[in-house]
C-alpha cells in the first residue's frame, strides 16, 4: 500500500517569512495531492491539491510542486501571518482521488510574531 | 463549498455497548464516503470506504465486524463501533468524495469509552 512521509513534524517560522513542508510517497500509482490544515479539535480543511499531470499550482499566497519522478511534492506558504498556525498534513490517493487518502504524519506550523 | 456534516459532535458510552455516528453530505450526493480515524496528536487513517448500496471496503487490520457500515443512501453513511472498548476511543471523521476527487471532511466526532 501507499505509504506517505512528511517533514518536518515542527517548523517555527518567523511571521512574513516563508514556510515549506516536504512530503514522499512510495505509490507511482498515486495521482491525486491534497493538502490539509487542521486546527486543534476541528476537521481538515483542504487548502490546495495538485493532480500528476501538473508540476506545479499556486493560489495566492500557497503553491504546492509536485516532482513525479522523485515522487515527492511540496508546500510552500510565503509572507506567513499568525492566523497560519495549525497542523498541515500531506496526503495521496491514487485514482484521481477517488481512492482513499494516505495522510502523512503531519507537521505542526508555528508562526512567531 | 461541499458541506458535510457528522452526529454526534462527541459521545460517551460504557465499556460493551454500541455506538452509531452518521455521516451526512447535505448539499451534494456522494456515492463514495470514507471514515477516518484520528488518535489525539496523530495523523488520519483510513478505516474503510463506504460506496452506496454496497458492502464497504476495509484496510488492512480494521474489524470489519467491529466497525459495521451503511450507506443506505446517495447523502448518509453511518458507521456504528459494536462492543466498544476504551482503546476505541478516538476522533472519528467522515469524508465525502466529490466529483473530480476532492474529499470534504465532517467536523469529527470524539468518542470516549469509559
Amino acid at each position: 500500500g501507499e505509504n506517505v512521509e512528511q517533514h518536518p513534524s515542527t517548523l517555527s517560522v518567523q511571521e512574513g517569512d516563508s514556510a515549506v513542508i516536504k512530503c514522499t510517497y512510495s505509490d507511482s500509482a498515486s495521482n491525486y495531492f491534497p493538502w490539509y490544515k487542521q486546527e486543534l479539535g476541528k476537521r481538515p480543511q483542504l487548502i490546495i491539491d495538485i493532480r500528476s499531470n501538473v508540476g506545479e499550482k499556486k493560489d495566492q499566497r500557497i503553491a504546492v510542486t509536485l516532482n513525479k519522478t522523485a515522487k515527492h511534492f511540496s508546500l510552500h506558504i510565503t509572507e506567513t501571518q499568525p492566523e497560519d498556525s495549525a497542523v498541515y498534513f500531506c496526503a495521496a490517493s491514487g485514482g484521481g482521488g477517488a481512492d482513499g487518502l494516505t495522510f502523512g504524519k503531519g507537521t505542526h506550523l508555528i508562526i512567531q510574531p | 463549498g461541499a458541506v458535510v456534516s457528522q452526529h454526534p459532535s462527541w459521545v460517551i458510552c460504557k465499556s460493551g455497548t454500541s455506538v452509531k455516528i452518521e455521516c451526512r453530505s447535505l448539499d451534494f450526493q456522494a456515492t463514495t464516503m470514507f471514515w477516518y480515524r484520528q488518535f489525539p496528536k496523530q495523523s488520519l487513517m483510513l478505516m474503510a470506504t463506504s460506496n452506496e448500496g454496497s458492502k464497504a471496503t476495509y484496510e488492512q487490520g480494521v474489524e470489519k465486524d467491529k466497525f459495521l457500515i451503511n450507506h443506505a443512501s446517495l447523502t448518509l453513511s453511518t458507521l456504528t463501533v459494536t462492543s466498544a472498548h476504551p482503546e476505541d476511543s478516538s476522533f472519528y471523521i467522515c469524508s465525502a468524495r466529490v466529483s473530480g476527487g476532492q474529499q470534504f471532511f465532517g467536523p469529527g466526532t470524539r468518542l470516549t469509552v469509559l
